[in-house]
């Protein structure tokens, strides 16, 4: 069965500071992966997506990145970070082709990211 | 684009039946998707709707108008534990990418 782990689940970092989440899907392969913020209070926002190694899209320009080093594998980093990056940063996976109907995306447990 | 609407709020009694409204706008269609959101935990999958009509599934039923682009997901029997939020998400023009709305705060008194 395939599982989704992310990692830290809780984050108090400074302003300026770098920042590191870590996405890892297990049990298939070439999955579509994705992540998502969601602010207090609000719904979630399309960070960047990927379809493949290498291959990453960004849906809101931001102070924020996204690697795919390997197949299976989503990092989500920041040089410096703002208070704004405060919020619930979710990792998602789906299979390669589209959506599965059956369950849409499968969600990591989350980060929640506060900047002080 | 996409443009997604959803009540901010919604308040039902234990045992009640309540129905979450979202209407959307997009330039293309591939299917809309409901999820529960409990405060801190990650999404969790309820119902997918492509074709017009109704889905049901136990307590929860999830219903789509492609044509007045508009859903609506109806809980029934409503429980303590169905206190969440409720997502509604869909797929335009682009497989792949779930857009969510901002998501309904249902809370169930007793």
């Amino acid at each position: 069965s395939q599982t989704i782990h992310q990692w830290p689940a809780t984050l108090v970092q400074p302003v300026g500071s770098p920042l590191s989440l870590e996405c890892t899907v297990e049990g298939t392969s070439n999955p579509n992966l994705y992540w998502y913020r969601q602010a207090a209070g609000r719904g979630l926002q399309l960070l960047f997506y990927s379809v493949g190694i290498g291959q990453i899209s960004s849906e809101v320009p931001q102070n924020l990145s996204a690697s795919r080093p390997q197949d299976r594998q989503f990092i989500l980093s920041s040089k410096k970070l703002l208070l704004s990056d405060s919020g619930f940063y979710l990792c998602a996976w789906s299979k390669t082709g589209g959506i599965n109907p059956n369950y849409g995306y499968t969600f990591g447990s989350g980060t929640r990211l506060t900047v002080v | 684009g996409q443009n997604i609407d959803q009540p901010t709020e919604m308040t039902a009694t234990e045992g009640a039946i309540v129905q979450i409204n979202c209407t959307y706008q997009t330039s293309g269609f591939n299917g809309l998707f409901w999820y529960q959101q409990h405060a801190g935990e990650a999404p969790t999958f309820l119902s997918y709707n492509v074709l017009d009509g109704l889905e049901e599934k136990g307590r929860f039923s999830s219903f789509l108008s492609r044509s007045k682009g508009y859903s609506y997901l109806l809980l029934k029997e409503l429980q303590m534990k169905d206190s969440a939020s409720y997502l509604c998400a869909i797929i335009g023009d682009s497989w792949g990418k779930l857009q969510f709305g901002a998501g309904t705060q249902v809370v169930v008194t007793p």
